[in-house]
């Protein structure tokens, strides 16, 4: 069975600082990998998908993250976070064309200091 | 355009009660879920549609049922509450299996069993 580990719960990070989300999944075929962000209150929304090709691929909001398959690893990064990113963060797995939905971690909780 | 819409937002019922959740969606997507919430848990697939007038058991499927008899309305009943389902709820849809295509996702039911 596929899934999905966040090691982190919380994260807190100052405004203007660098940001990189932790995700490690376990699949037993090529993984397709996505991220969605949670504001308060709302649904999700994807900032970004992998499927194939380029290992680092870019998103929404200036996210990026990169497949590291040696790593069993799809870490999100930012270079320089503002206080709007401040929101809850999943990552998910998926089973290519399978309609049985995703796999989610638990999400990470990023808190933005001023 | 509206996107996948959620009714209601918010419900308070008490042990034994039944409801239905409506979620809508505008996009004519084929493929629908719920999803439930729960503090430290992420998302869970409680049931998905392929289409309409089918429907499948997701992850948690047990106390819920759903029914897909219109395209683009994924009803999800809970026939006798019980305080476990107190959660989130959400819903998404997908133009394809959600294991390879984006999903859009409502804004979420907050229910509440006492």
């Amino acid at each position: 069975a596929q899934s999905v580990t966040q090691p982190d719960i919380h994260i807190t990070v100052s405004e203007g600082a660098s940001l990189e989300l932790r995700c490690n999944y376990s699949y037993g075929a090529t993984p397709y990998l996505f991220w969605y962000v949670q504001s308060p209150g709302q649904g999700l929304q994807l900032l970004l998908k992998y499927f194939s090709g380029d290992t680092l691929v870019q998103g929404i909001k200036g996210f990026e993250a990169e497949f590291k398959r040696s790593q069993s690893s799809f870490n999100l990064r930012k270079p320089s976070v503002h206080w709007s990113d401040a929101a809850e963060y999943f990552c998910a797995v998926g089973s290519g064309g399978g309609a049985d939905g995703l796999t989610f971690g638990k999400g990470t909780h990023l808190i933005i200091q001023p | 355009n509206a996107g996948v819409t959620q009714t209601p937002k918010f419900r308070v019922l008490k042990t034994g009660q039944s409801m239905t959740l409506l979620c809508a969606q505008d996009m004519n997507h084929e493929y629908m879920y719920w999803y439930r919430q729960d503090p430290g848990m992420g998302l869970r697939l409680i049931h998905y549609s392929v289409g309409e007038g089918t429907t499948a058991k997701g992850e948690v499927p047990d106390g819920y049922n759903v029914s897909r008899l219109k395209k683009q309305n994924f009803l999800l009943g809970l026939e006798s509450a019980a305080p476990s389902q107190t959660s989130v709820y959400f819903c998404a849809s997908s133009y394809g299996g959600q294991g390879n295509t984006e999903a859009f996702f409502g804004q979420g039911t907050r229910l509440t069993v006492v």
